[in-house]
């Protein structure tokens, strides 16, 4: 059974810091990956998806690795910013877009 | 916007009430979902629909009935819940194995 885990649970930094965001799962088999972004009380926003044959994707500020060999994702934010402050949210999907299994999320609160 | 809309935002309902949540998307895609997300545990699979069909069902109790009548609607239909069951329902859609987009949710309470 396929379980996703996120570390740290809780993280914050002062502004203009660059932080990294560690994701794990357990059955290396997998098709994709994703990272959400979520607000308080709010719904998931996409951040990145990588495919099961790449190993990175970017996105202005955001980097995410994957290496499907070891279970592991990481998400890189640069020179973060007090609006970064947000849930964020590692996924993984066996065989279906949207059928998703989820981390616990690590929350994020960059100080101005 | 993410191109799938829930409604409504926030709903209170009664242990005895029936209500409807719903799910629109406008992405073209064939597949949709609902997650369940309660205070300090993971997102849960809840409900798949792949061409209108359900493909899946993931130990929901009947109490929640879930309701696809074309490729860009669905809902969840709530009956007689237990105030364990409130909690954010998000709805989800995707078209294959691309990547899936999620709605603002629903807040629901039950008392």
């Amino acid at each position: 059974k396929q379980e996703v885990t996120q570390i740290p649970a809780a993280l914050s930094v002062p502004e203009g810091e660059n932080l990294v965001l560690n994701c794990s799962f357990t059955d290396s088999a997998i098709y994709n990956l994703q990272w959400f972004r979520q607000d308080p009380g709010k719904g998931l926003t996409s951040l990145l998806l990588i495919q099961s044959s790449q190993r990175e994707q970017t996105s202005g500020r955001l980097n995410a690795s994957l290496d499907k060999s070891s279970g592991r994702s990481t998400l890189y934010i640069a020179a973060s910013q007090p609006g970064d402050s947000a849930t964020y949210l590692c996924a993984v999907s066996n065989n279906q877009g949207g059928k998703l299994i989820f981390g616990q999320g690590t929350e994020l609160s960059v100080k101005p | 916007e993410t191109g799938v809309t829930q409604t409504p935002r926030h709903l209170v309902m009664g242990m005895t009430n029936k209500k409807s949540l719903k799910c629109e998307q406008h992405l073209g895609h064939n597949a949709m979902y609902w997650y369940k997300q309660s205070a300090k545990k993971p997102l849960e699979l809840m409900f798949v629909y792949s061409l209108e069909e359900r493909v899946e069902n993931n130990s929901v109790p009947s109490r929640f009935s879930p309701e696809c009548p074309n490729s860009s609607h669905l809902f969840l239909h709530l009956h007689t819940l237990q105030p364990e069951d409130s909690a954010l329902y998000l709805c989800a859609s995707s078209r294959g194995l691309t990547q899936a987009f999620f709605g603002q949710g629903t807040r629901l309470t039950v008392v």
